[in-house]
């Protein structure tokens, strides 16, 4: 089975653009979750996916922005691009069943985003 | 609120010499309690997991956890270090129903020849 995909997985912006970057899950995973890491912070969740809808969200601001479509893959976009949005993030995907119960997160390799 | 302290950010041990990472939790309620390992350039990948079942878990490539509750503590050994377990390790933790993940600061490990 093919594990968690990110396009790109490296990406070189300018402040004040904006970006989007793509997970596909592992087949037949309906949850995805996102995740910065940057040397400063570690590693901080930003949102998580799971039937199209948002279910849960990290302290970021509105400019990340996320959606979920039905095939299960996700996007994650940032908006006003800042220096320290520099980072590399992470998508993890996992069963997850309704109710809530612990799956294992499968993580991707990530997207490597530079902004200068 | 929950949060997880990894004690150590760098650790260097001898290539055959035991591997001890330090992981201490704090959670509101039964937490679910994991470890991963990050190669340089790559993702994370999962080495184990504790979901309130057996208090010693064992993982990948020879690697286990021991849940200790009254400490608050779930510590990654292993017996035998070897050169391809350096790497970054992560030890997480996330609440009954909430998939979200809440990461400690990580700890390098180093394996001397």
């Amino acid at each position: 089975k093919a594990g968690v995909t990110q396009t790109p997985r490296y990406l070189i912006k300018t402040r004040g653009q904006q970006v989007t970057l793509s997970c596909s899950p592992i087949s037949g995973h309906r949850s995805v979750s996102w995740y910065q890491q940057t040397p400063g912070q570690g590693l901080q969740f930003l949102f998580e996916y799971f039937s199209e809808t948002q279910r849960n969200k990290g302290n970021f601001p509105g400019r990340f922005s996320g959606r979920q479509f039905s095939n299960s893959r996700s996007e994650m976009n940032v908006s006003t691009l800042e220096l320290g949005d520099s980072a590399l993030y992470l998508c993890a995907s996992s069963l997850a069943f309704e109710r809530g119960r612990q799956e294992t997160q499968y993580f991707g390799p990530g997207t490597r985003l530079l902004v200068l | 609120a929950q949060s997880v302290t990894q004690l150590g950010s760098h650790v260097s041990v001898s290539e055959g010499a035991l591997v001890l990472l330090r992981c201490n939790y704090s959670s509101s309620v039964p937490p679910y309690l994991f470890w991963y390992v990050q190669y340089p350039n790559q993702g994370l990948q999962l080495l184990l997991k504790y979901t309130s079942a057996a208090t010693l878990v064992k993982g990948i490539n020879g690697f286990e956890a021991e849940f200790k509750k009254s400490e608050t503590s779930f510590h990654l050994t292993k017996p035998s270090a070897h050169m391809s377990d350096a790497a970054e390790y992560f030890c997480a933790v996330s609440n009954p129903g909430r998939r979200a993940l809440t990461f400690g600061s990580g700890t390098r490990l180093q394996v001397q020849p």
